[in-house]
């Protein structure tokens, strides 16, 4: 049972243009939510995160956006860069808990 | 600092064989976890390890796995003996607070094939 889905396993978008990513969770006991960078042969890197407290949060190009009544999440990228091309997984934790689940993953490529 | 050190990068064995993992967290931190990469499943913790202390291995998928941390600096995955669905890549990550869900670091993982 994947508590953490990632359905759009691969999005292409124009260099430029927003990329938006998404993440869906079944466990209403998540409150605090990652997203990771992954290229190839490498290990994933941490890219944003948000707390349940909040409804969006925001880094320079990269946006998270926490819809917990819908408890959907996205992660909004603009303007998109051939350098943003990567795998992105989404993972959730419950409060109080060292457990990460990870979603399965979106491939972005990013069209110069 | 180096980061998370795994070793060896790829490995390739034939089934039956034994496999081991090797992995060196960041100085300092005192969590340790074991991932493995599928395609069909993404990311799943393997075992989480605090203070060098097994705490989580609910995710070890069976008895042919097993993982120990004899110090703070180093951990090892096994696998014995491997089969071909245990191809995967397996990343080994570190953090620095046990209390909430704080940012793990990953390694570079290690691509498994048994054939």
């Amino acid at each position: 049972d994947q508590q953490v889905k990632q359905n759009s396993p691969s999005l292409s978008v124009q260099e430029g243009r927003i990329s938006i990513l998404n993440c869906d969770y079944t466990n209403s006991m998540f409150d605090y939510f990652l997203w990771y960078k992954k290229y190839p042969a490498e290990g994933p890197t941490f890219l944003i995160s948000i707390s349940s407290i909040k409804d969006k949060n925001e880094d320079g190009r990269f946006t998270v956006f926490l819809n917990k009544s819908a408890k959907h999440l996205s992660l909004h990228i603009v303007p998109s860069q051939p350098g943003d091309s990567a795998v992105y997984f989404c993972a959730a934790s419950a409060k109080g808990t060292y457990k990460y689940i990870f979603g399965t993953g979106t491939r972005l490529k990013v069209l110069a | 600092d180096a980061g998370v050190i795994q070793s060896p990068r790829h490995e390739v064995t034939e089934m039956g064989q034994e496999v081991t993992l090797r992995c060196k967290p960041i100085s300092g931190h005192n969590s340790l976890f074991w991932y493995r990469q599928t395609m069909m499943r993404g990311l799943e913790l393997l075992i989480y390890f605090n203070n060098n202390v097994p705490i989580d291995d609910s995710g070890m998928p069976e008895d042919r796995f097993s993982a120990k941390m004899p110090n703070a600096s180093f951990s090892t995955l096994k696998i014995q003996p491997s089969e071909p669905r245990d191809s995967a890549v397996y990343f080994c990550a570190s953090s620095g607070d046990r209390a909430v869900a704080y940012e793990q670091y990953f390694g570079p993982g290690t691509r498994l094939t048994v054939t």
